[in-house]
């Protein structure tokens, strides 16, 4: 089965900052990859699919790129109300995969 | 508007079972993947099973064996049968649409201790 690792597993950044998360799949994925935002308490919220496409009513501030085996998420400009932990998931073929996750929040 | 909502939920002995069910309305959950993800308590997001709209399915290797997915198209219901519990089954489980998850329930708590 493919693997999905995501570093950094946590990060602390400012307000404003630029902020780059990765993920990386075992084997080559295509673009068949996601990235959820889930805040503390609350329900995983989808931000893109397919690397690169921004879910309707997602602010233009987070972006993907990538394909194969390597994906980034970046938010342009870190909010506070971005404060939360984020996965991919690769669903390219079952069994669907996410990754452990990373943990952003304000310095 | 679209929206799932799941129930049956709630506290088993190990080795019980349960039936979760994920109520869909605003969509067809027969024209749909359709997939279970679960979150065990401080844990990550792990996925559990899909459905596909033609009827395959599908595990994650850790409940291979002891869950199972269905649905009931005329009450566009998506279920999950879950067998012989273990205490690292304890988690919120949510429904989810789609091949990319577009559309979440809000969980159900499922707790197996004795």
């Amino acid at each position: 089965d493919i693997q999905m690792t995501q570093s950094p597993s946590s990060l602390s950044a400012s307000v404003g900052d630029r902020v780059t998360i990765t993920c990386r799949a075992s084997q080559d994925i295509s673009n068949y990859l996601a990235w959820f935002q889930q805040k503390p308490g609350k329900v995983p919220k989808l931000l893109i699919y397919a690397a690169s496409t921004l879910q309707s009513g997602v602010p233009s501030r987070f972006s993907g790129s990538g394909s194969g085996t390597d994906f980034t998420l970046t938010i342009s400009s870190l909010q506070p109300e971005d404060v939360a932990t984020y996965y991919c998931l690769k669903y390219n073929s079952a069994p669907f995969t996410f990754g452990p996750g990373t943990k952003v929040d304000i310095k | 508007e679209v929206q799932l909502v799941e129930s049956g939920g709630g506290l088993v002995q190990p080795g019980g079972s349960l039936r979760l069910s994920c109520a869909a309305s605003g969509f067809t959950v027969s024209s749909n993947y359709m997939s279970w993800v679960r979150q065990a308590p401080g844990k990550g997001l792990e996925w559990v099973s899909v459905i596909y709209s033609g009827g395959s399915t599908y595990y994650a290797d850790s409940v291979k064996g002891r869950f199972t997915i269905s649905r009931h198209n005329s009450k566009n219901t998506l279920y999950l049968q879950m067998n012989s519990l273990r205490a690292e089954d304890t988690a919120v489980y949510y429904c989810a649409r789609g091949v990319w998850l577009d559309v979440w329930g809000q969980g159900t708590t499922v707790t197996v201790s004795s």
